[in-house]
């Protein structure tokens, strides 16, 4: 079993449809958590960052987190077909250590 | 543009041959990440230096190596190249370890 695991798609929604994005993990030790996203051939882009359990909103994006199912989610409201592109999850203990990350959801948004 | 910066953008060579990759972090981190993504492994964390010493290492083979210098840029060295190394490889940095902010990459061919 990997330690995060990451429907890959591809996800495809109609521009304006509010999409749901999805990463469980097994380490009980991941304590930050991330979302990242990657158009085709570019460096990873920062979208959210949590810290434990909760929700964190800003503009049309909600990060969900909660540890104890061990399941985080990501929330796009009011798509548009530039939000098309690979949408990373990641998490990181709370020593010094790397991010680990999902595979990657392939999300493409329709006109 | 993330602040972070990679050079060269793109590298083909050879197998059994030995490549430098450069990164300059974000003005005022003092992390350095650096990480390897393929198709089939997706984005795997390597090694993380910090202000010139190494704090973390990761799935990092032992025919890589790596570097952070006195003016926080960082070397990846990678030698005895094999088709299996041909891959996007990111430099990320970061003040607090938790936030990190990655680079445009360098695509690797070992042919």
């Amino acid at each position: 079993q990997k330690e995060v695991e990451q429907d890959p798609g591809p996800l495809s929604v109609p521009e304006g449809a509010i999409v749901s994005l999805n990463c469980t993990y097994s380490n009980s030790a991941f304590q930050y958590f991330m979302w990242y996203r990657q158009y085709s051939r570019k460096g990873p882009e920062l979208l959210m960052y949590t810290y434990s359990s909760g929700n964190k909103e800003d503009g049309r994006f909600t990060a969900q987190v909660d540890k104890s199912s061990k399941y985080i989610s990501l929330f796009i409201r009011d798509s548009q077909p530039s939000d098309s592109a690979t949408y990373l999850c990641a998490m990181k203990t709370g020593g010094a250590d790397g991010l680990t990350f999902g595979k990657g959801t392939h999300l493409i948004i329709q006109p | 543009d993330s602040g972070v910066t990679q050079t060269p953008k793109h590298l083909i060579t050879a197998t059994g041959q030995r490549v430098t990759l450069r990164c300059s972090p974000r003005s005022g981190d003092l992390s350095v990440y650096w990480y390897q993504q393929s198709l089939d492994q997706g984005l795997q964390f390597l090694i993380q230096y910090y202000n010139g010493e190494e704090r973390a290492k990761g799935n990092i083979l032992e025919r890589f190596s790596a570097q952070q210098f006195p003016d926080l840029h960082s070397e990846l060295n990678l030698s005895s190249l094999e088709l299996g190394d041909s891959a996007l490889y990111f430099c990320a940095s970061s003040l607090v370890g938790d936030t990190q902010y990655f680079g445009p990459g360098t695509r690797l061919t070992v042919l």
